[in-house]
């Protein structure tokens, strides 16, 4: 089968550095997608990986290694704008996209 | 604003009914995607069309249908509406089929069946 893991919530205070991970299991891999999505709001696309390496956006940065079937996304300077959920999909070989359930994540003051 | 449009924003209904979600792609995208999201939960994958076809089929229940249009705006019926669909519906688009391109989504439909 084809699965997308990811932490199911998380906390961070604001101002500090958080780090959601990725793992997956896909038929064929085509390219790994981020996206940001707020309570009750349409998912945003934040970023896309499809070789080894880090790729920098302003605050936030995408992971991704291919052998090990990991990505991450690393959110830095953390504001309370930044409380949303976090999904993780993926580009199988038939370019289908397989969504991870999405990791929740909580800013603190 | 992605540029994708869903109509209408909410949806209240009963059960047993039938209703027409509508969705708009972005200027010039040709495949559009249905997605359900029920409270709290990921988004699951209904349905894929392309410049007309369908092109892929996710976890879409028999009571579910769609179509892409000539113009590319697309619908999603829903019949024999139950409890358990009341949701999130989101359509998005994207350039291309067959290669790696990004999904861009709409607004979404807030369905509640009572």
């Amino acid at each position: 089968g084809q699965n997308i893991d990811q932490p199911t919530e998380m906390t961070a205070t604001e101002g500090a550095i958080v780090q959601i991970n990725c793992t997956y299991q896909t038929s064929g891999f085509n390219g790994l997608f981020w996206y940001q999505q707020h309570a009750g709001e349409a998912p945003t696309f934040l970023s896309y990986n499809v070789l080894d390496g880090l790729e920098e956006k302003g605050r936030f940065s995408s992971f991704l290694s291919r052998s090990k079937g990991y990505s991450y996304l690393l959110l830095k300077e953390l504001q309370m704008k930044d409380s949303a959920s976090y999904l993780c999909a993926v580009e199988n070989s038939n370019y289908q996209l397989i969504w991870g359930a999405g990791t929740k994540l909580i800013i603190k003051p | 604003d992605s540029g994708v449009t869903q109509t209408p924003k909410h949806l209240i209904t009963a059960t047993g009914q039938r209703v027409t979600l509508r969705c708009s792609p972005r200027s010039g995208d040709l495949s559009v995607y249905w997605y359900q999201q029920s409270l709290d939960q990921g988004l699951q994958f209904l349905i894929q069309y392309y410049n007309g076809e369908e092109r892929a089929k996710g976890n879409i229940l028999e009571r579910f249908s769609a179509q892409q249009f000539p113009d590319l705006h697309s619908e999603l019926n829903l019949s024999s509406l139950e409890l358990g669909d009341s949701a999130l519906y989101f359509c998005a688009s994207s350039a291309e089929q067959g290669r790696t391109d990004t999904q861009y989504f709409g607004p979404g439909t807030r369905l509640t069946v009572l």
